[in-house]
C-alpha cells in the first residue's frame, strides 16, 4: 500500500518568500507529525496533530511557521517570510494513533532557501 | 524530557553481529523506549520498541537491562544494507497531549564493512 506521501521533494525559494509543504498520511491514520531536519542533526520535532487539531505545537520555532490539516487527512506546513535558516529536509510522519505504535516516515521535502 | 545517551558512531564487519548501546538513566516507570534507523535521503524507520522484557522481530532484537537504565540493539548479522544512522527514543506510555511526540538526539551512524 501507498506511504507517506510528501510534495515537493525539493523546492528552492528566495529568502522572504511564502512556501508550503504538502504531506499526505496513510490512510486511516489519525496522527500526523512534522519534523524537520538539518544537516548532520536528527529530526526534530515541530508539531503534531491528533485528527484536525493540532496536539503539540510546541516545536514551531516561530510565527512565520504554521500547519493545518482541515480535515484530519492531508496537512499543509507553511513558512511565511522564508530565511536561510530554514533550509532543512522536512519530514512528516503519521501514525494509527497516539496510542503507541511506530510512525511511519515520510521521505521528506527538502527546503533551500536562497 | 527523558534523554538518551548513544555513541556517535560504530563500525562493524558485514555479516557480523552489532550492538548498538543507549543509556537512559532517568527513564520513568511509563516510557518505552523505541529505536529508529536512517538510511541515507531516507525518512526514519521504526526498527523495535519495548518497554521492560527483551524483544525481537524480523529486523532486530532489543536487549533491556533489569533496571531499564540502558539497552542494546542487537542486528544479529549486519548487511551493508544497515548502514544508518539508529536512533535510540524514549516514548512516555500517556500518549496524550505533549507526550505522545518522538524526541530525536543525534544517534549513532553505523558503519559496515564488506
Amino acid at each position: 500500500g501507498a506511504g507517506v506521501s510528501q510534495t515537493p521533494s525539493n523546492k528552492v525559494t528566495e529568502k522572504g518568500k511564502y512556501v508550503e509543504l504538502r504531506c499526505d498520511p496513510i490512510s486511516g491514520h489519525t496522527a500526523l507529525y512534522w519534523y524537520r531536519q538539518s544537516l548532520g542533526q536528527g529530526p526534530e520535532f515541530l508539531i503534531y496533530f491528533q485528527g484536525t487539531g493540532a496536539a503539540d505545537d510546541s516545536g514551531l520555532p516561530n510565527d512565520r511557521f504554521f500547519a493545518v490539516r482541515p480535515e484530519g487527512s492531508v496537512s499543509t506546513l507553511k513558512i511565511q517570510r522564508t530565511e536561510r535558516g530554514d533550509s532543512a529536509v522536512y519530514l512528516c510522519a503519521s501514525s494509527p494513533s497516539l496510542a503507541g505504535g511506530e510512525l511511519f516516515f515520510g521521505e521528506g521535502s527538502r527546503l533551500t532557501v536562497l | 524530557d527523558a534523554k538518551t545517551t548513544q555513541p556517535n558512531s560504530m563500525e562493524s564487519n558485514e555479516e557480523e553481529p552489532v550492538h548498538l548501546p543507549c543509556n537512559h538513566s532517568t527513564i520513568s516507570g511509563t516510557d518505552y523506549i523505541h529505536w529508529y534507523r536512517q538510511l541515507p535521503s531516507q525518512g526514519p524507520e521504526y526498527v523495535i520498541h519495548g518497554l521492560t522484557s527483551n524483544v525481537n522481530n524480523r529486523m532486530a532484537s532489543l536487549a533491556i537491562a533489569e533496571d531499564r537504565k540502558s539497552s542494546t540493539l542487537i542486528l544479529h548479522r549486519a548487511t551493508l544494507r544497515d548502514a544508518a544512522v539508529y536512533y535510540c527514543i524514549l516514548r512516555n506510555g500517556n500518549y496524550g497531549g505533549s507526550q505522545g511526540n518522538l524526541i530525536f538526539g543525534k544517534g549513532t551512524k553505523l558503519s559496515v564493512k564488506p
